[in-house]
């Protein structure tokens, strides 16, 4: 059945970087795009990033261009994002979700908690 | 950016009621690309509903969706215990923004 793991979560302090990363399993990895999307404590989903099922294409929430990057390793079966200059705001449940169909999520982890603080 | 609004805030129903949950765009929503999801607390959220109105996998058919436009609904035939959850509409294929409404929060007691 299809599996997708979340990891790499914690605590860590405003400006520092960490990696999450979503080991997938049960179906051909490279057939689809993949996709974050975070849940701040007690709030509704926010769309974060996306990679194509090659990895050619990315693209990001305005609120996390250019400090968060997402990647796929193709031979591991598991999506990371980088997330750098983190933000106070940035503190959420991180989830990784597999793309059916232009943005629809068809499978989702159970998520990864990220809280930045001093 | 298409916004997604959704009504009530909260429900509370008995077992084998009917829940009927309503989301609303800012602007009409093309080809019906509308979904909902449930989440249950400690999960990630499941999709129930894609194009308006198709199940996903192993969605029983007390979940239903129906609208058009700006305005769609979600029903929830018979319902049981475990159907407590938040449920979010989403409006997909759209650019910028792929948006979720906020979330109705079903109770059953």
């Amino acid at each position: 059945q299809v599996q997708l793991v979340e990891s790499g979560g914690g605590v860590v302090q405003p400006g520092r970087s960490l990696r999450v990363s979503c080991a997938v399993s049960g179906f051909n990895f490279t057939d689809f795009g993949m996709h974050w999307v975070r849940q701040a404590p007690g709030k509704g989903l926010e769309w974060v990033a996306v990679i194509s099922h090659d990895g050619s294409r990315t693209f990001y929430a305005d609120s996390v261009k250019g400090r968060f990057a997402i990647s796929r390793d193709d031979s591991k079966n598991t999506v990371s994002l980088q997330m750098s200059s983190l933000r106070v705001d940035d503190t959420a449940v991180y989830y990784c979700a597999r793309d059916l169909w232009n943005y629809l999520f068809d499978y989702w982890g159970r998520g990864t908690l990220v809280t930045v603080s001093s | 950016e298409i916004v997604l609004t959704q009504s009530p805030g909260t429900l509370s129903l008995s077992p084998g009621e009917r829940a009927t949950l309503s989301c609303r765009a800012s602007q009409s929503v093309i080809n019906r690309y509308l979904a909902w999801y449930q989440q249950k607390p400690g999960q990630g959220p499941r999709l129930l509903i894609y194009g308006a109105s198709s199940r996903a996998t192993g969605i029983p058919d007390r979940f239903s969706g129906s609208g058009s436009g700006k305005d769609f609904t979600l029903t929830i035939n018979r319902l049981e215990p475990e159907d407590s959850a938040v449920y979010y509409c989403q409006h997909y294929r759209s650019s910028p923004r792929y948006t979720f409404g906020q979330g109705t929060k079903l109770e059953i007691k």
